[in-house]
């Protein structure tokens, strides 16, 4: 069973457009990650949002975690091909963190 | 680079075998995690140790086994190996417990 569902699965989007993917689940978490993975290598944690509602950037990346902390999104502007890559968000249950799926995002020049 | 080093980083091997791999944390991390990431499955949890001990478990098959050592390394044991069990297998670490786990390159396994 997965925990959390991650929306659209797949993106493939050109440079400079503004996109917005979702992380979705019926539990409640104490706290929520996101992570980029490229391929060959482990996922790099991105940010972390802890309380209901906050909003958090990372340069063209904005972050934010539902009042309920029960679902985040995240939603880059002006993409660049650089952001390809496959977006996974995580809860953290206890000591260790149940993922979604992931979203994998292709940006074309 | 993380600081996590994963060996071997590919491994492909036959059903029914056993393999190890290895798993050096970041300096100073004194907790370990497994994590098992498929096509299909996505990335799943199997197991985390921290200073030695076993902490929590996840979705690991009973074929399965893992230990963390005194200099901290960890091993993840694969015994009687099935197709099914190919996947990349992940190694991450931290600090302390519930903090920002960092991940490892991973190993491709490959069971033919």
């Amino acid at each position: 069973t997965q925990l959390l569902e991650q929306s659209p699965q797949f993106l493939s989007i050109q440079e400079g457009e503004n996109l917005t993917v979702y992380c979705n689940s019926s539990s409640v978490f104490s706290s929520l990650q996101w992570y980029r993975q490229e391929p060959g290598e482990g996922p790099v944690l991105l940010v972390t949002v802890v309380t209901g509602g906050e909003v958090k950037k990372l340069k063209r990346l904005t972050f934010q975690f539902g009042d309920a902390r029960k679902d985040s999104s995240l939603h880059i502007t002006a993409a660049q091909p650089g952001d390809t890559g496959l977006y996974l968000c995580a809860g953290a249950s206890g000591y260790a963190l149940n993922f979604g799926k992931g979203t994998s995002l292709l940006v074309t020049p | 680079d993380s600081g996590v080093t994963q060996t071997p980083k590919h491994l492909i091997t036959a059903t029914g075998q056993r393999v190890t791999l290895r798993c050096s944390p970041r300096s100073g991390d004194l907790s370990v995690y497994w994590y098992q990431q498929s096509l299909d499955q996505g990335l799943q949890f199997l197991i985390q140790y921290y200073n030695g001990e076993e902490r929590a478990k996840g979705n690991i098959l009973e074929r399965f086994s893992a230990q963390q050592f005194p200099d901290l390394h960890s091993e993840l044991n694969l015994s009687s190996l099935e197709l099914g069990d190919s996947a990349l297998y992940f190694c991450a670490s931290s600090e302390q417990l519930q903090e920002t786990q960092y991940f490892g390159p991973g190993t491709r396994l490959l069971v033919l």
